[in-house]
């Protein structure tokens, strides 16, 4: 088992253009979310999966922005017409939820957006 | 809505000194929380975690103990050494399962 995998780990994207990041979950891992942090502060909540139904969006997530989990595996966050404010690292993570409490989430290393 | 509070950094220690890092929380219900470490340029690694109250969390030489009375989950360690130096994030689980951050405290330890 590799962990979670992120890709690109680095994309710089002229304003205006759209960008799609892809992360692989750990296998057989049911919930995938995606975070976005931004220097000097914590992850904030953008979205989670649990298997292909994307459950909860947070209100961060403009409609530029859409994520998608189409067979419970992988998953993509695109992001259309980037703007400036949207430079940051976007985390994802995985879980396998059993429904007890406290599930131990895993990270990727991230992949960092510059928007020019 | 829930949320999580960290003592602002950054903390700066010399070899071997006594690590605290203060957390505290507002939750509905019963939250299980978490610490996360992260290093110059990478992801997050979980550090420990407690899932009910009065339960205590280790690793590394890290402890932290979940206090229900005081809504606290600090952050400990007896003697922190220069490999220690990072950004340190409190966090908890809400009802959804998902994690909120606090803000995260950097610290850095000096030989």
């Amino acid at each position: 088992d590799t962990g979670v995998s992120q890709d690109p780990r680095h994309k710089i994207t002229k304003r205006g253009q759209n960008v799609t990041f892809r992360c692989d979950p750990i296998s057989e891992h049911n919930r995938l979310y995606w975070y976005r942090q931004t220097l000097g502060q914590g992850p904030e909540f953008l979205t989670y999966f649990q298997n292909e139904a994307q459950l909860e969006k947070s209100r961060l997530l403009s409609d530029r922005f859409s994520a998608e989990r189409p067979k419970g595996s992988f998953s993509t966050l695109e992001i259309q017409r980037t703007e400036q404010g949207d430079s940051a690292m976007y985390l994802c993570a995985s879980s396998l939820d059993q429904g007890a409490a406290g599930n131990t989430i895993y990270f990727g290393e991230g992949s960092w957006l510059t928007v020019v | 809505g829930d949320s999580v509070t960290q003592m602002e950094g950054p903390v700066t220690l010399s070899e071997e000194a006594f690590l605290t890092i203060n957390c505290t929380y507002t939750a509905t219900g019963y939250p299980s929380l978490f610490w996360y470490v992260q290093y110059p340029g990478e992801g997050l690694q979980l550090l420990l975690k407690a899932t009910k109250a009065d339960d205590k969390g280790s690793n590394k030489g890290f402890e932290a103990t979940y206090r229900k009375e005081t809504t606290s989950f600090h952050l400990e360690k007896g003697s922190v050494q220069v490999s220690d130096s990072a950004v340190y994030f409190c966090a908890l689980s809400d009802l959804g399962g998902k994690l909120i951050f606090g803000q995260g405290t950097t610290l850095q330890v000096k030989p």
